[in-house]
């Protein structure tokens, strides 16, 4: 089984502030997915890392996938109340998710 | 349809009776997952078909749990003599093929279940 551990697990920001949240793994990934959920809501795709190294931006949102294929990052640039939620990580190859990243971000 | 669709979207059940809940994909996806989402928590992978072979079934908490899969289409995941545990949002997705690099899952909104 292909663990995916996130940090921190809970993070709560002003609005306007950045913030990183972390996914990290011992088992090597052929890709990473990055989705978010809202309340009520299945989670929704944000973006997928495939290559080792390599760093996909979305406007506010950056990814990286690190060189070694086991661990990736989300930074947000200048949070927005909108970017509230469950940020979660998942191993694309079998779709198993780490335990999620709730943030919340305050007006 | 247009999207994954989950009905009931909410069940309130009692302890020890059983509950069947029902997933239709997008039309034409190969793959499909359940997870089990507890309040406040991630998702907890339950198991996942391609086509309407189930190869993983590892996740499936106990015996008491069970899914099928009609061909490429509609599955139903059932849950005999329901206990209070088992209460929590239920999660189906689909895409296109399992595997993939670049395989995107949609997700459904889920089926809320209360044990009481």
């Amino acid at each position: 089984t292909q663990l995916l551990e996130q940090s921190p697990q809970f993070l709560s920001i002003q609005e306007g502030e950045n913030l990183t949240v972390y996914c990290n793994s011992s088992s090597v990934f052929s890709s990473l997915q990055w989705y978010r959920q809202e309340p009520g809501e299945g989670p929704v795709l944000l973006v997928t890392v495939v290559t080792g190294g390599e760093v996909k931006k979305l406007k506010r949102l950056t990814f990286q996938f690190g060189d070694a294929r086991k661990d990736s990052s989300l930074h947000i640039t200048a949070a927005q109340t909108g970017d509230t939620g469950l940020y979660l990580c998942a191993g694309a190859n079998k779709l198993s998710f780490g335990a999620g990243t709730t943030v919340t971000v305050r007006a | 349809g247009a999207g994954v669709s989950q009905s009931p979207s909410n069940k309130v059940t009692e302890k020890g009776k059983d509950v069947e809940l029902r997933c239709d994909p997008i039309s034409g996806h190969t793959a499909l997952y359940w997870y089990r989402q507890r309040l406040g928590q991630g998702l907890e992978f339950l198991i996942y078909f391609q086509g309407n072979s189930a190869p993983d079934k590892s996740g499936l908490p106990s015996d008491r749990f069970s899914a099928e899969r009609t061909g490429e289409s509609v599955s139903t995941l059932t849950i005999q003599r329901t206990q209070q545990e088992d209460s929590a949002v239920y999660l189906c997705a689909s895409s296109l093929v399992w595997g993939r690099v670049n395989t995107e899952a949609f997700f459904g909104q889920g089926t809320r279940l209360t044990v009481v």
